[in-house]
């Protein structure tokens, strides 16, 4: 079965400073990875995705993730934090099969001026 | 090229009742998914449709339905509607499914009282 884990439920961070949002993974075959942002009563949006190509993944808005088959992560970063950063970020798992996405619970990003 | 609507966009019904939320895919997209979004259990997928079939269901009681059109709007169905039920409900097209990135709607939020 997969799953993923998201640790830190809030992070804070100020503006300018790195974000760093931390996404663990369990699955049986390879994984594909997704990472989406969601904004107040907005749905969800595709930041980036890992389909085993290059295992650091940029995506949009200047964030990337770096797929870790070792310690089973695909952890997200940003260099720079700018305040509409600030959102909830979803991490996310799928296989091959179908199109049967499994979430994280989410990590909700404040950014301070 | 327009996005993924939904309708309606808010809703509240009462215990018992039943409901129907619909979603109009970007146009050419044939796949869309359905997800439940709660405070206290996430993002947690319930169905996808593919050409007018079901093709992957998640672990929702029989009282989550839907269906596809041959344009390829979808509708989901709950019937004998639970306080647990109250949720933003999201539904997320891609053109072929799979792997394809998935644009998501502003979902439906059903209040359940």
């Amino acid at each position: 079965a997969q799953s993923v884990t998201q640790l830190g439920s809030h992070v804070s961070v100020s503006e300018g400073a790195l974000v760093l949002l931390r996404c663990n993974y369990s699955s049986s075959v390879p994984p594909y990875l997704f990472w989406y942002v969601q904004y107040p009563n907005q749905g969800l949006q595709l930041l980036l995705k890992y389909t085993s190509a290059a295992t650091l993944v940029k995506g949009i808005n200047g964030f990337e993730a770096e797929f870790k088959k070792s310690e089973t992560s695909f952890h997200l970063t940003k260099p720079s934090a700018h305040m509409s950063d600030a959102a909830e970020y979803f991490c996310a798992v799928s296989n091959t099969g179908g199109f049967k996405t499994i979430f994280g619970a989410g990590t909700r990003l404040f950014v301070k001026a | 090229k327009a996005g993924v609507t939904q309708t309606p966009r808010y809703l509240i019904k009462t215990r018992g009742q039943q409901v129907t939320l619909s979603c109009s895919p970007i146009s050419g997209h044939r796949s869309v998914s359905w997800y439940q979004q709660t405070p206290g259990q996430g993002l947690q997928f319930l169905f996808e449709y593919f050409s007018e079939t079901q093709r992957n269901k998640g672990n929702f009681p029989g009282r989550f339905s839907g269906r596809q059109f041959s344009n390829s709007r979808s509708e989901m169905n709950v019937s004998t509607l639970e306080l647990g039920d109250s949720a933003l409900y999201l539904c997320a097209s891609s053109g072929a499914g799979g792997l394809e990135t998935q644009y998501f709607g502003p979902g439906t939020r059903l209040l359940v009282l």
